[in-house]
């Protein structure tokens, strides 16, 4: 079945980038995304990005696709301590008649 | 209304015990799902309703657990005879169509089951 799969922790400076890391194995995943969740909410959508697309850029935050790799990575610019958080990767595709899929989440550290 | 409301917030019961999760979604959303996340985990599809078609319930981890909506409005999510593997956090989100552009989560019910 398709599974997403990222790295579980990331640490990094305040004023630094972060860059999240996530993998599929859909091949008909059309749509792929990044949701937040904070400690005791719900996830929250930050951005997506269609299958033919390579890149998108929201602000702080940049998303880049490798649909050869079926890779999907998360820049975030400059980061904040309020960017600490979980961050979800998510693909929705055919196979899974476009239910959405989540990765584990990576826990992003921001240090002052 | 403005976002998805799951109640309650937070559930402990005893072992064997049946609970209830309601979730709300918001107003005109065609699409509900509920997830399940177990502690330091990743979201686990449980089942998804789309308007008036029949449910999509593969992800139900066993017949102790069953979901309801009326029309395109409110689900419960049952869980009959509570072990202590069920104990996570069940998140709700709901959604235009079929959620291609992603969905809108509420905050989730922790249960805890002792």
């Amino acid at each position: 079945g398709e599974d997403v799969e990222q790295s579980l922790f990331l640490s990094v400076r305040e004023g630094d980038s972060s860059v999240i890391n996530c993998t599929y194995t859909d091949s008909s995943s059309t749509y792929l995304y990044w949701y937040k969740q904070e400690p005791g909410a719900g996830l929250q959508l930050l951005t997506y990005i269609f299958s033919n697309m390579d890149m998108k850029q929201d602000q702080r935050l940049t998303v880049l696709l490798n649909k050869k790799d079926k890779h999907l990575s998360l820049r975030i610019a400059d980061t904040q301590t309020g960017d600490s958080a979980i961050y979800f990767c998510a693909e929705a595709g055919n196979t899974g008649g476009f239910k959405t899929i989540f990765g584990a989440g990576t826990r992003l550290f921001v240090k002052a | 209304g403005a976002g998805v409301s799951q109640s309650p917030s937070n559930k402990v019961t005893e072992k064997g015990k049946d609970v209830e999760l309601r979730c709300d979604p918001i107003s005109g959303h065609t699409a509900l799902y509920w997830y399940r996340q177990r502690l330091g985990q990743g979201l686990e599809f449980l089942i998804y309703f789309q308007g008036n078609s029949a449910p999509d319930k593969s992800g139900l981890p066993s017949d102790r657990f069953s979901a309801e909506r009326t029309g395109e409005s409110v689900s419960t999510l049952t869980i009959q005879r509570t072990q202590q593997e069920d104990s996570a956090v069940y998140l709700c989100a709901s959604s235009l169509n079929k959620g291609l552009y992603g969905y809108t989560f509420g905050s989730g019910t922790r249960l805890t089951v002792v």
